[in-house]
Parts: structure tokens; C-alpha cells; sequence
């Protein structure tokens, strides 16, 4: 079956611009997750759904970024007035629910690059 | 302090040779434990979950200890194909959906 779908998987973008990053979940999965990976590090945690209502926003670095998930399934990551600081691939995943141990499925992300 | 630490390599070793990474974890109450496996410029796969009793899937050996904070990847006979990054991951003591990674330990297998 179909894995976690990321689109674009490429998106360089002019400092100050607007993007929206999507994610399509694995089919069923309830919980989804947006994380942040720079270079030599391991991905940061941004926000969790579950459901349609974010869960967690703890992670987002600042107002400039949000998520929703109108429908419960896709969900569309958003940056305004984009910096370079901004610049990282962004990791959707989603799991069967959020209990513990449950396997998060990861999607081959999206690389942003703010020029 | 970073909330999992872990050496970050690269290890180099020949084909066959056995290899251990250790991870060390800050909060006490986390309660779930993985090896992630990353390739280069790919999405991070589940390896294996770490549980308290240490488990073993085939030649990977995941062992935690919880009084160190402590978690362990031994892999034996190493092939070239497991040459990748090694992410070790805890749960967020006070939201356990939240996965907490390391940076990564790197792994390169030579013929």
C-alpha cells in the first residue's frame, strides 16, 4: 500500500515568500506528526494532530508556521514571510494512533530551501 | 544538555566486524525506546523498538538500561548495506506521542 506521500519533495523559495508543504497520510492513520531536520541533526518535532485538531503546537518555532488538517487526513504545513533560518527538510508522519510504541511511518519529506 | 545524546560517528568498519552505539537519554520518565535507521537524503525507518528485557532481530541486538539512562545497538556481522545513520529516539516524558531523536550516529561499512 501507499506510504506517507510529501509534496513537493523540492521547493526553493525567495526570502519573505509564502509556502504550504503537504502531507498525505498512510490511509487510516489517525495521528500525524510534522517534524524539522537540519543538516547532522535528527528531526525536531513541530506539531501533532490528532484528528483534525492539533494536539501539540509546542514545537513550532514561531507564528510564522502552522498546520491544519481540515478533513482528518492531509495536512498542509504553512510558513509565512519565509527566512533562511527556515531552510531544512520538513518530515510529515503519521502512525495508527498515539499510544505508546505505536510505529510512526515517516514520508521522504520536503526539502526547503529559502533563498 | 541535549535530550538524547549520542557519539556521532562515523564509525568505519570492514564488512563482518561487529559494531555497538550507545545513547544516553536526560529524563527519566521516558518510557519508549527505538532505533531509527536513516540512509542519505531518505526518511528515517524504524529499526527496531528497545525494550527493558534487550531484544535481538537477527543480527541487531538493542539492549536499555533504565537506571543509567541508558540504550545500546549492537549489530554483528556487519554488511555493507547497513551503512546509514543511527537515530536513537525516546518518547517525550510528558507527551508520548512526541519522539525525541538524537543526532544520529553514522556508520560506514567498507569491503
Amino acid at each position: 500500500g501507499a506510504g506517507v506521500s510529501q509534496t513537493p519533495s523540492n521547493k526553493v523559495t525567495e526570502k519573505g515568500k509564502y509556502v504550504e508543504l503537504r502531507c498525505d497520510p498512510i490511509s487510516g492513520h489517525t495521528a500525524l506528526y510534522w517534524y524539522r531536520q537540519s543538516l547532522g541533526q535528527g528531526p525536531e518535532f513541530l506539531i501533532y494532530f490528532q484528528g483534525t485538531g492539533a494536539a501539540d503546537d509546542s514545537g513550532l518555532p514561531n507564528d510564522r508556521f502552522f498546520a491544519v488538517r481540515p478533513e482528518g487526513s492531509v495536512s498542509t504545513l504553512k510558513i509565512q514571510r519565509t527566512e533562511r533560518g527556515d531552510s531544512a527538510v520538513y518530515l510529515c508522519a503519521s502512525s495508527w494512533d498515539s499510544s505508546l510504541n505505536t510505529e510512526a511511518f515517516f514520508g521522504q519529506g520536503t526539502r526547503l530551501t529559502v533563498v | 544538555r541535549k535530550e538524547v545524546e549520542q557519539d556521532p560517528g562515523p564509525f568505519n568498519v570492514p564488512e563482518g566486524a561487529t559494531v555497538a552505539f550507545n545513547c544516553t537519554y536526560s529524563n527519566s520518565a521516558s518510557q519508549s525506546f527505538f532505533w531509527y535507521r536513516q540512509d542519505c537524503r531518505k526518511e528515517p525507518k524504524l529499526l527496531m523498538s528497545v525494550y527493558s528485557s534487550g531484544n535481538e532481530d537477527g543480527r541487531f541486538t538493542a539492549q536499555l538500561n533504565r537506571a543509567s539512562q541508558y540504550i545500546s545497538l549492537l549489530i554483528r556481522d556487519s554488511k555493507l548495506s547497513d551503512s546509514a545513520t543511527y537515530l536513537c529516539v525516546v518518547n517525550h516524558a510528558d507527551s508520548s506521542y512526541k519522539l525525541i531523536f538524537g543526532s544520529g550516529t553514522r556508520l560506514l561499512v567498507r569491503p
